[in-house]
This record gives structure tokens, C-alpha cells and sequence, in this order.
């Protein structure tokens, strides 16, 4: 079926730097997300994206975090600077939208802050 | 904004057994959801989605049933095996001029023992 893929799969970075985090959705996706989960529990809702914009940002999406998609390559989160507490998972998503729409995860990218 | 409660956050039963994960939701504009399973250091598995339309929804050795009245979703496993063993998550999603964002559940880690 259809995958979002994510890359890299593990991230190892000093507190500080900046970090982007790659997706390449499915292919013709119109709607791109971005998850966070950290020890393995819950999904947390970081940010959507379509049409070039932001649609919606949690409460988790700091200033530090920012997403773009140019060009129609990569949807892309870079944090800068990075904090210990970012330390998860992130879990990138598309949809195509539409009344039958499912969301499809990628398999997440594990960024440590050291 | 929404809110998913998923329960039991842990469950343990012997093969064989069934088991039953519910997740109550709160806006009653809720239209699509969804049970993912997770196994350790994996990304997330779509078991089902569901739309508002149908109440009971059969897969490979589960049932999900949807009660719009009460605003629950139970994920029924029928007579589990060690492979189910997993991290199992419920989305839900609205539809709100395109703005798809699905909400999840904190979760329901199940151990099925030999």
C-alpha cells in the first residue's frame, strides 16, 4: 500500500543544534502532519500542513519548530535550537483529504538530544 | 477541541482470550475512525478505519464496534495470540473544511500470554 517514508530513522544530536527531520509522503497527498510520541505513548499532535501552510499548531509546536514542503520534495521539521525535552519520536503523516480519507503514518524518526 | 479516552491503559490476557480496548470521544462531529497497532520500535499499523455510517465493522480476527450515541469505539480482539502482543492506539477525525487531524487515545499496551 502506500508509505510515508521517514529519514532518518534514529537521530543523535547535541542540545543546542539544529535538527531536520525528512518526510517524503505519499505521492499524491495534499494534507502532511507531524506527531509526536515519546516512550512509546501517546500520539501527541505537533502541526498540519497544506497548501504551502500551517494550518493548525499544537500547544507542543513551539517556536523552535518550524515545517516546510518546497517544491513538492521532502515535508520537512527542523528544530532550532534543540532542547533535551525533544527528545521522542516523531511520526510523520499525509492524507489526500476527501470523504474517505486515511491518514498514513511513516514509521518515525527517534531524535535524542544529548 | 477533541478528546479521546482509551481504556485499560494495560491489558494482559492467555491466548485464547478476548480482549476489549474502548475509546470515548467527545465531539459528537466526529466522522472517521481509526485502530492502529504498534509493536515495539515500529511505526503504526492501520487495523481499521471506520466512518460514522456503520456501526459494526468485522476484520482478521477482531470486531470494531461504533456507538455514535454514547460516542465510544471498542477494538474486540476475538480470541487473541502472542502476535497481537502490541501498543494499540484509536484515532478520531473530523471534518472540519478539510482539516483533517487525527486525535488519538493515550494508548492500550496488551500482552497476550502462551
Amino acid at each position: 500500500g502506500p508509505k510515508v517514508l521517514q529519514i532518518p530513522s534514529h537521530q543523535i544530536i547535541d542540545m543546542g543544534q539544529m535538527v531536520t527531520l525528512n518526510c517524503d509522503p505519499v505521492s499524491n497527498h495534499l494534507y502532511f502532519y507531524w506527531y509526536k510520541q515519546i516512550l512509546g505513548q501517546q500520539m501527541e499532535f505537533l502541526v498540519n500542513f497544506y497548501n504551502g501552510k500551517v494550518m493548525e499548531k499544537s500547544k507542543l509546536f513551539k517556536d523552535q519548530f518550524s515545517v516546510e514542503r518546497p517544491d513538492g520534495s521532502y515535508f520537512t521539521l527542523k528544530i532550532q535550537p534543540t532542547a533535551l525535552e525533544d527528545s521522542a519520536v516523531y511520526f510523520c503523516a499525509s492524507s489526500l483529504a476527501g470523504r474517505d480519507t486515511e491518514v498514513f503514518f511513516g514509521k518515525g524518526t527517534r531524535l535524542t538530544v544529548v | 477541541g477533541e478528546q479521546v479516552e482509551q481504556r485499560p491503559p494495560h491489558l494482559s490476557v492467555r491466548e485464547g482470550d478476548s480482549a476489549v480496548i474502548i475509546c470515548t470521544y467527545t465531539d459528537p462531529n466526529s466522522y472517521y475512525f481509526f485502530w492502529y497497532k504498534q509493536e515495539p520500535g515500529a511505526g503504526l499499523q492501520l487495523l481499521m478505519k471506520v466512518f460514522s455510517s456503520t456501526e459494526i465493522n468485522e476484520g482478521q480476527g477482531f470486531t470494531v464496534l461504533l456507538n455514535k450515541k454514547d460516542k465510544q469505539l471498542s477494538l474486540n480482539l476475538t480470541a487473541a495470540h502472542p502476535g497481537d502482543s502490541a501498543v494499540y492506539f484509536c484515532a478520531v477525525s473530523l471534518t472540519s473544511g478539510g482539516n483533517y487531524k487525527p486525535t488519538f487515545g493515550k494508548g492500550t499496551s496488551l500482552v497476550v500470554h502462551p
